[in-house]
């Protein structure tokens, strides 16, 4: 039971690239999270999603893109990478919705757009 | 909207001294309150969480009691151990903010010296 796993661990962009990171589950959880984190800020919620097939904008959507086509797969896709977009990315999943439920975090990645 | 501050790091402190790390919180609802862990190179942890009011979460030794009426979730641990050195995160999650997110104070970094 690897839990929740995110590649790459490090990348460096160039300003309008693009990229794709990579989360995966296995744990079957239903719901799914996208969170950012600035240095010195907490984690932001980018996108999230409920199930396969669903997604939904969080506090933080502007520039990145979801897609959820199997319960164990949340990738996020960077079109035009900006310098603003520089950040470590968690991806995050719970098996309910609900405040009282745990979320499950991956190790995250590190981005450095330049 | 809401918002969790918690102390700044780091915070250095000699093993087997006495660990306080405040958090406080400004919340829509009645929130539920978490405790995260980051240790180097891993993603977060769930360490303890309180779900009303007057709770207490434990575990590990660390403990953090839900105060509704100072708004606040302290975490605390009586006697801290090198291998506590890590970054801890308070968080809460409301019914009303989307997707059940996790709303993140800005981590505090504690470093404990043999």
């Amino acid at each position: 039971n690897a839990g929740v796993t995110q590649t790459p661990k490090f990348r460096i962009l160039k300003i309008g690239q693009s990229m794709t990171l990579q989360c995966a589950q296995d744990m079957n959880h239903n719901y799914m999270y996208w969170y950012r984190q600035d240095p010195g800020m907490g984690l932001k919620l980018i996108y999230y999603s409920v199930g396969a097939g669903i997604t939904d904008k969080g506090e933080v959507p502007n520039g990145y893109n979801v897609s959820r086509s199997t319960t164990e797969y949340f990738p996020l896709r960077l079109e035009l990478a900006a310098p603003s977009q520089t950040s470590v990315y968690f991806c995050a999943s719970s098996y309910r919705t609900g405040k009282k439920e745990t979320q499950y975090f991956g190790p995250g990645t590190r981005l450095l757009v330049l | 909207g809401d918002s969790v501050t918690q102390m700044e790091g780091p915070v250095t402190l000699s093993e087997e001294a006495f660990l306080t790390i405040n958090c406080t919180y400004t919340a829509t609802g009645y929130p539920s309150l978490f405790w995260y862990v980051q240790y180097p190179g891993e993603g977060l942890q769930l360490l303890l969480k309180a779900t009303k009011a007057d709770d207490k979460g434990s575990n590990k030794g660390f403990e953090a009691t839900y105060r509704k009426e100072t708004t606040s979730f302290h975490l605390e641990k009586g006697s801290v151990q090198v291998s506590d050195s890590a970054v801890y995160f308070c968080a809460l999650s409301d019914e009303y903010n989307a997707g059940n997110m996790l709303t993140f104070g800005g981590g505090t970094r504690l470093m404990v010296k043999p």
